[in-house]
């Protein structure tokens, strides 16, 4: 089983549009959380880290639910540039293990006109 | 202050040649990472250190190695390259000390092995 699971999608939604992105993890030990988002052709760069209160920033708001083991990320009033493949990773590691970073597969948005 | 940078950021190999893939970061960070993409597969880990002279295997390092002998720095090679070698390799280094870890990525080196 993978540590990280999510629905690759794809999302096709008109601008403007609310959009949802759900992962789960495997292993109750994780640690931290976070999105990326990785344009084509392109390096995966942080979009937001998830804290277990939930946070937003902009027009992103995401959250965790620890019981679960459930990751979301919100995406309100939709731009053509968000379209993007979003990355659900989860930090597991302690020790000399601290940094590492386990990604899933990530969910593909395409944002039309 | 340009982050992770990678070199070269294209190369086309024949089988059985070899290459270093360069990275390096100017943030001082402790933990370094050699990730492959491949369609359909997400990112894998091939090999990481978490310092100076440290390197441990991820969670596809067949066929590579790595050494790490300054901070800043980390290669990667590939001693006798196969098609199947043939992916976008992405570099990431991530600070020990700043929860909650997040990884910084280089721009990628696309390799195809023919």
């Amino acid at each position: 089983r993978k540590e990280v699971e999510q629905d690759p999608g794809p999302f096709n939604v008109p601008e403007g549009a609310t959009v949802a992105f759900n992962c789960t993890y495997s292993n109750s030990a994780s640690q931290s959380f976070f999105w990326y988002r990785q344009d084509c052709r392109k390096e995966p760069k942080l979009l937001m880290s998830v804290y277990s209160s939930g946070n937003e920033d902009g027009r992103f708001t995401a959250q965790l639910n620890r019981a679960s083991q459930y990751i979301s990320l919100l995406i309100r009033d939709s731009k053509l540039s968000d379209s993007a493949t979003y990355l659900c990773v989860v930090n597991i590691g302690r020790g000399s293990t601290l940094g590492r970073l386990y990604f899933g597969r990530g969910t593909q948005l395409t944002v039309w006109p | 202050n340009a982050g992770v940078t990678q070199t070269p950021k294209f190369r086309v190999l024949k089988t059985g040649q070899s290459m270093t893939l360069l990275c390096a970061q100017d943030m001082n960070h402790e933990y370094m990472y050699w990730y492959r993409q491949d369609p359909g597969m997400g990112l894998r880990l091939i090999h990481y250190s978490v310092g100076e002279g440290t390197t441990a295997k991820g969670e596809v390092p067949d066929g590579y190695n790595v050494s790490r002998l300054k901070k800043q720095n980390f290669l990667l090679g590939l001693e006798s390259a196969a098609p199947s070698q043939t992916s976008v390799y992405f570099c990431a280094s991530s600070s020990d000390r700043l929860y909650p870890y997040e990884q910084y990525f280089g721009p990628g080196t696309r390799l195809t092995v023919t």
